[in-house]
């Protein structure tokens, strides 16, 4: 069985601080990818990233940066200088073989 | 550009009805999928499809049906509904790449409410 696990319920800051979304995942499996999506107050989901189990580099896309440590089977995402669009519900999901399993979500709000 | 497009987007059942929720892609995936979203459960994974003619049980199949007679449309099938069925509902596609599935464009979602 393959499970992801984002403790933080909700964070709110304030614009321009930088927050950190956990993403903890277990799998059995020795390849496997890892996303993170974006849910706005609209509703509409947006890929952020993809990530395969064989790729620990870390990655950054503006503000965005992303954290991969299989040693510790987690998946962290920073924002950098937050703003108020960046207020959303952040999933973390795992994938195997076709088989999606995602986090509960983050909600982060940013307060001007 | 369509891309993923779902409907209804709004729809209350009684129990015990069936329905469909339509799904269709223009982007010729071969990967499309089923999920539904609840409060503090994230997306939970209900049938996918890999290619036409394949289809697979996700996480939480029970009380649903899947088709892929073709590349574009994966329509999910409410048999009997339940109140335990009320949730927002997301189909989405994407290009399958070796071992799993690529980057995942969803539709707008569908809200069903079972009363």
């Amino acid at each position: 069985a393959q499970k992801v696990t984002q403790a933080q319920t909700e964070i709110s800051v304030v614009e321009k601080e930088d927050v950190t979304l956990d993403c903890v995942y277990e799998t059995r499996d020795t390849t496997y990818y890892l996303f993170w999506y974006k849910q706005p107050p609209s509703g509409e989901l947006v890929f952020l990233i993809r990530r395969n189990s064989f790729d620990e580099q870390n990655e950054i896309s503006g503000r965005y940066s992303w954290n991969f440590q299989k040693s510790t089977s987690s998946f962290n995402f920073t924002i950098t200088a937050s703003q108020v669009v960046d207020s959303a519900v952040y999933f973390c999901a795992l994938d195997n073989d076709y088989k999606l399993s995602f986090g509960a979500g983050t909600t982060v709000t940013v307060r001007a | 550009n369509a891309g993923v497009t779902q409907t209804p987007k709004f729809q209350v059942l009684k129990t015990g009805q069936s329905m469909t929720l339509q799904c269709a892609q223009d982007m010729n995936h071969e990967y499309m999928s089923w999920y539904r979203q609840d409060p503090g459960m994230g997306l939970r994974l209900i049938h996918y499809s890999v290619g036409a003619g394949i289809t697979d049980q996700g996480e939480v199949p029970n009380g649903y049906n899947v088709s892929r007679s073709t590349t574009e449309d994966f329509p999910l099938r409410l048999l009997s509904a339940a109140p335990s069925q009320t949730s927002v509902y997301f189909c989405a596609s994407s290009y399958p790449l070796a071992g799993g599935s690529g980057e995942l464009f969803f539709g707008e979602g569908s809200r069903l409410t079972v009363l």
